[in-house]
């Protein structure tokens, strides 16, 4: 199964721009890469997705390595209560299922005021 | 619209009894998966169903087993219930037609095992 690899942890300060890197060199042709984060208590929420082409929402940019080996996650502006577990993981397009049976231990971001 | 419901939220168990979870789709969602968290192991998957199929199935022992229904509800149970069973367990939900779509998260079930 194509794995994802993330640093354990991240420190940005408040209203600055984050970077959270993710490495996935067996990636398929057919697999999305997917972000989500993970408040304490609380179940993963969706932050953004895409396949080759950079992604932009309200919440983040996704940048997309032009050899989709590896991808960043962009905070534009971290705030307080971006502090969280940011997982990185792939789902296969073509059978809809959750290719990486396993999301990690993920990054914990720490945003510092 | 309402979220991912699970239930019980809560729940206290002592080794070799079973446990039952469930979890409630958002509606329209037919896909549902299940996934296991622990502080050791991280967010680890344990099956994933589409209209009342099994489609894929982690690296779990057989007592773990879950089953769908025809409105897309699903459950998940934990037979003979040892100490490293505690976690917090997570249903997700996703879109149709959505093959590689976002994963709609629930609160959680909080398992305890004494």
């Amino acid at each position: 199964d194509a794995k994802t690899t993330q640093p354990n942890s991240m420190e940005s300060n408040e209203e600055e721009p984050v970077h959270l890197p993710c490495n996935h060199s067996t990636i398929s042709g057919t697999d999305y890469i997917h972000w989500y984060r993970q408040l304490p208590s609380q179940g993963p929420e969706y932050v953004i997705h895409g396949l080759t082409s950079n992604v932009n929402n309200r919440m983040a940019s996704l940048a997309i390595a032009e050899d989709r080996k590896s991808s960043t996650l962009i905070l534009h502006r971290a705030t307080l209560r971006d502090a969280a577990v940011y997982y990185c993981i792939l789902r296969d397009g073509a059978s809809g299922s959750a290719r990486q049976l396993t999301f990690g231990s993920g990054t914990q971001l720490t945003v510092l005021p | 619209k309402a979220g991912v419901t699970q239930t019980p939220r809560y729940l206290i168990k002592t080794r070799g009894q079973q446990v039952t979870l469930s979890c409630s789709p958002i509606s329209g969602h037919r896909s549902v998966s299940w996934y296991q968290q622990t502080p050791g192991q991280g967010l680890q998957f344990l099956f994933e169903y589409f209209s009342e199929t099994q489609r894929n199935k982690g690296n779990f022992p057989g007592r773990f087993s879950g089953r769908q229904f025809s409105n897309s509800r699903s459950e998940m149970n934990v037979s003979t219930l040892e100490l490293g069973d505690s976690a917090l367990y997570l249903c997700a939900s996703t879109r149709p037609g959505r093959r590689a779509g976002e994963l709609f998260f629930g609160e959680g079930s909080r398992l305890t095992v004494l």
